[in-house]
C-alpha cells in the first residue's frame, strides 16, 4: 500500500503567487482531509470531503484558500494569492467513513510551504 | 465545544516509563487516538481506543481512558531514544472521522 501521497514535499514561493498542493488518498478510502500545521496554531482541520463532496469547509481561513476533489483519487488545495502567513506544513489524510472499528485515519508526509 | 489539551513537554530518562496526558471536552467522542510525529515527518498512528473501553495495551504502549473525567493517557514502557518525538492526542467527532488534535507533547528521552 503506497499510503497517502502528497506533492510537492517542499515549496518555496514568493508572496502573491498561486500555490497548488496535491493529494492522492489511499485507494478505497472515501474520506479525505486537509490539515494545516503551524507552531502557533498546531494542527487545524481546513476542510474534509466524503465521496468527493465537501462536507465541512469551516476551517478554511480565507477566500484565498480553495479545495477540490474532482475524483476519488485526487484532491487539490489551492492558495491564491499566497501570503507569508500561509507558511506551514499542509497535511492530507484519508480514511473510510462510518463509525465501525476505528476507521483509521492515515496521514501523508506533508507539503512544507514557505512563502517569502 | 471541541477542545483537546495536552501538556507541552515531557522529559524522561532512557528505560523509564513515560506518561503523556490529555483531556478532551466533547463527550460524544467515539474514538480517541494517539499519533506520533518525528522531526520533518508526517503523523504516524500509534494506537486508538474506543470510548466504551477503559484500557488498551499494545506492546510497550498502554492507553487509559477515564470517560467520566474525559481524560486520556498514553504510557510508554521502557522508553527509548527513538521514542523522542511529538505525541498528539486526538478525538474523533461525528461519523466522518473528523479529528480534533491537541497541541502535542514533546517527549525528550535522555540517557
Amino acid at each position: 500500500d503506497a499510503g497517502v501521497i502528497q506533492s510537492p514535499r517542499h515549496e518555496v514561493t514568493e508572496m502573491g503567487q498561486e500555490v497548488t498542493l496535491r493529494c492522492k488518498p489511499i485507494s478505497g478510502h472515501n474520506s479525505l482531509f486537509w490539515y494545516r500545521q503551524t507552531m502557533m496554531r498546531g494542527l487545524e482541520l481546513l476542510i474534509y470531503f466524503n465521496n468527493n463532496v465537501p462536507i465541512d469547509d469551516s476551517g478554511m481561513p480565507e477566500d484565498r484558500f480553495s479545495a477540490k476533489m474532482p475524483n476519488a483519487s485526487f484532491s487539490t488545495l489551492k492558495i491564491q494569492p499566497s501570503e507569508p502567513r500561509d507558511s506551514a506544513v499542509y497535511f492530507c489524510a484519508s480514511s473510510t467513513s462510518g463509525t465501525a472499528s476505528g476507521n483509521t485515519i492515515y496521514f501523508g508526509e506533508g507539503s512544507w510551504l514557505t512563502v517569502v | 465545544g471541541e477542545d483537546v489539551e495536552q501538556s507541552l513537554f515531557l522529559s524522561v530518562r532512557e528505560g523509564d516509563s513515560s506518561v503523556i496526558n490529555c483531556t478532551y471536552t466533547d463527550s460524544s467522542s467515539t474514538y480517541l487516538y494517539w499519533y506520533k510525529q518525528e522531526p520533518g515527518a508526517g503523523l504516524q498512528l500509534l494506537t486508538y481506543i474506543f470510548s466504551n473501553m477503559d484500557m488498551k495495551q499494545d506492546q510497550r504502549l498502554t492507553v487509559l481512558l477515564n470517560k467520566k473525567d474525559k481524560h486520556l493517557s498514553l504510557r510508554i514502557a521502557d522508553t527509548q531514544t527513538g521514542d523522542s518525538a511529538i505525541y498528539f492526542c486526538a478525538e474523533r467527532i461525528g461519523g466522518y472521522n473528523k479529528l480534533i488534535f491537541g497541541a502535542g507533547t514533546r517527549l525528550a528521552v535522555h540517557p
